[in-house]
């Protein structure tokens, strides 16, 4: 049964680097069908996907987030990582990581399998 | 970016309703359509993807139609597991978005 899990800190400062790892079990990380990304969603609010990361190192970052979003991944740990620069209020959400089915004909963006999701505050 | 614009908002229902959900793609997205199911306080649950292909194991009492630019999510005989948020979300191009969800809620 495939798994992730979201760890990292829950309490941020304001123009500081939010970061965030998905540990995946169940499953591996460098199978060719599958992409990984990071979705969001403020309190009260709807979703938000911030960006995505194929086994290789290629990503794709929402536009709206590009010049502050760094996704990574370790094959070696099963692990994909999110890093948000320069945080304000605005970024203050449940972060999940998800995977991501290569769909045929289509790109990389149908999330199948979602983590718990983890609570980012962003204050002083 | 493809906006995505559900409706209604939030609805009423009681068990054993039949209800329907409308989404909305600014433009013609083919059937690269998903709906979500969430819960308070749980991650989104994939439903229906390709418009109309239901998830492994979702009941079948959940359907999905439409292709262009106008789908439906219908839930035919509602249970109480049913209520929850229900999105959206187009993935024929980047960046992939979402409905605003739709609250269903008990009568």
């Amino acid at each position: 049964q495939l798994q992730l899990q979201e760890s990292g800190p829950g309490l941020v400062k304001p123009s500081e680097t939010l970061s965030l790892t998905c540990t995946v079990s169940g499953g591996s990380i460098s199978s060719s069908s599958y992409y990984w990304g990071w979705i969001r969603q403020p309190p009260g609010k709807g979703l938000e996907w911030i960006g995505s990361i194929y086994y290789s190192g290629s990503t794709y970052y929402n536009p709206s987030l590009k010049s502050r979003v760094t996704i990574s991944v370790d094959t070696s740990k099963n692990q994909f990582s999110l890093k948000l620069s320069s945080v304000t209020a605005a970024d203050t959400a449940v972060y999940y990581c998800a995977r991501i089915v290569v769909v045929v004909g289509g790109p990389p963006l149908l999330f199948d399998y979602w983590g718990q999701g983890t609570l980012v505050t962003v204050s002083s | 970016a493809i906006r995505m614009t559900q409706s209604p908002s939030s609805l009423s229902a009681s068990t054993g309703d039949r209800v329907t959900i409308t989404c909305r793609a600014s433009q013609g997205i083919s059937s690269y359509l998903a709906w979500y199911q969430q819960k308070p306080g749980k991650a989104p649950k994939l439903l229906i993807y390709a418009a109309s292909t239901l998830q492994s194991g979702v009941p079948s009492r959940f359907s999905g139609s439409g292709s262009g630019t106008d789908f439906t999510l219908t839930i035919s005989c509602l249970q109480s597991e049913d209520f929850a948020t229900y999105y959206c979300q187009q993935y024929y191009s980047y960046p992939p978005t979402f409905g605003q969800g739709t609250k269903v809620e008990i009568k």
